[in-house]
């Protein structure tokens, strides 16, 4: 069974710092890995999306890398900004012939002060 | 573009009333859909999928059940609610099997 797992759980930082989340997974044969950001009390906004066969994804200030082999990704945010705290998940892939199955982590809790 | 819709935003319901959420896509066809559930202190579990009008796969047992009556909408039922049906409610598509989620704004259901 698929295990995905957010370190830290929790991170806050000052304004403008660049900062790294990290995630792992038990079981390296994904289909894919996606990044989402959920505010409080709101549903997932999709990030970043980074296939099997790839090893990193890059969008304006965020940059997503994936190891597949050792069960690792990381979610890299440049010059941090108030406007980016929020709760940061990533998810994993398990096509079964019936659809896309997602495993999330239980999130990283972002919060970039002034 | 594609929009994807979910009511109600929130609900309180007493234990062992029914319950209907809805969900619906605009600007695609045939998605591929998908019922989540965030429950407190717990990450995201999925719930239920369908590729197709009429196809649901259930991914764990429980006192929900899911309909797709129509390309585009997928529906989250029970006749009788418990307490730990309680929780975030989201639903969201994919345009193919290995393709980019995207969820909806989501349904607060709290069981009282």
């Amino acid at each position: 069974k698929q295990e995905v797992t957010q370190i830290p759980a929790a991170l806050s930082v000052p304004e403008g710092e660049n900062l790294v989340l990290n995630c792992s997974f038990t079981d390296s044969a994904i289909y894919n890995l996606q990044w989402f950001r959920q505010d409080p009390g709101k549903g997932l906004t999709s990030l970043l999306l980074i296939q099997s066969s790839q090893r990193e994804q890059t969008s304006g200030r965020l940059n997503a890398s994936l190891d597949k082999s050792s069960g690792r990704s990381t979610l890299y945010i440049a010059a941090s900004q108030p406007g980016d705290s929020a709760t940061y998940l990533c998810a994993v892939s398990e096509v079964t012939g019936g659809g896309n199955k997602l495993t999330f982590g239980t999130g990283t809790q972002l919060k970039v002060e002034l | 573009s594609q929009t994807i819709h979910q009511w109600p935003a929130t609900l309180v319901q007493p234990v062992g009333s029914p319950l209907s959420l809805e969900c619906t896509v605009e600007g695609t066809s045939n998605p591929n859909l998908y019922w989540y559930r965030q429950a407190a202190g717990r990450g995201l579990q999925l719930l239920f999928y369908s590729v197709g009008i009429g196809q649901i796969s259930s991914e764990v047992p429980q006192n929900l059940s899911a309909s797709r009556p129509q390309d585009r909408q997928f529906i989250l039922s029970s006749k009788k609610l418990l307490l730990s049906d309680s929780g975030f409610y989201l639903c969201a598509w994919s345009v193919t099997e290995g393709s980019e989620q995207y969820f909806g704004p989501g349904t607060r259901l709290t069981v009282t």
